[in-house]
């Protein structure tokens, strides 16, 4: 069973103050890693796949690292602002095509 | 246009009564997913259907029944709904259900089993 634990659970953190939180996963038969978002009252959306150990994305304010030899994730945020508070997901694959998706870290950002 | 859409977004509905929800997806994606979001807001895959053949079939009680009729829809039948089925439910398409293949979430069906 492939466990994605991601930490914190959930963070408060100031305006303009940056941030990171961790995934963790089985570094075993790594396929690939997604990150989504998902703000209350809406649907996950897409931030980052990652496959390969090394792989950095960026997108904005936000971005990824992945060390698939250690079996860590980290998500960046830069300059919190308000409209980041969100629920960040850590997505691995148990096998060929089962998802697993990780509890999320709740971001709140505070004005 | 809507990507994933999902409909009814909310459904309230008695004990014992059979529903249905319907999902729908204008991406052109080959493969469709239903996932509940559990009382502690995990998200866990129910089932999955790639050009209408099923991949996963997760140990959902056989009351759960997909039926995905072209590769656009999955709809969800639940037969003799019980108080523990009130969750919600999201359905999602990727292009091909390949592993680096970015999913496409509707908006989620609030159900709630009276």
């Amino acid at each position: 069973i492939l466990n994605v634990e991601q930490s914190p659970q959930s963070l408060h953190v100031q305006e303009g103050d940056s941030t990171n939180f961790t995934c963790s996963f089985p570094s075993s038969n790594f396929y690939a890693l997604h990150w989504y978002r998902w703000e209350t009252a809406k649907s996950p959306k897409a931030l980052f796949v990652m496959t390969l150990n090394g792989d950095e994305k960026k997108k904005g304010r936000i971005s990824a690292t992945l060390n698939t030899k250690e079996g860590y994730s980290y998500l960046y945020i830069k300059g919190s602002q308000p409209e980041d508070s969100a629920t960040y997901l850590c997505v691995g694959y148990q096998g060929a095509q089962k998802l697993v998706f990780g509890q999320g870290t709740r971001l709140t950002i505070n004005p | 246009d809507t990507a994933v859409s999902q409909t009814p977004k909310y459904l309230v509905t008695q004990m014992g009564n059979d529903k249905s929800i319907k999902c729908e997806q204008n991406l052109g994606h080959d493969t469709m997913y239903w996932y509940k979001q559990d009382s502690k807001k995990f998200l866990k895959i129910m089932f999955s259907y790639n050009n209408k053949e099923l991949i996963i079939n997760e140990t959902v009680p056989n009351r759960f029944s997909p039926k995905s009729p072209d590769k656009a829809h999955l709809n969800l039948h639940i037969n003799s709904l019980e108080l523990g089925d009130s969750a919600v439910y999201f359905c999602a398409s990727s292009r091909s259900g390949g592993r680096a293949d970015t999913q496409y979430f509707g908006p989620g069906t609030r159900l709630t089993v009276l």
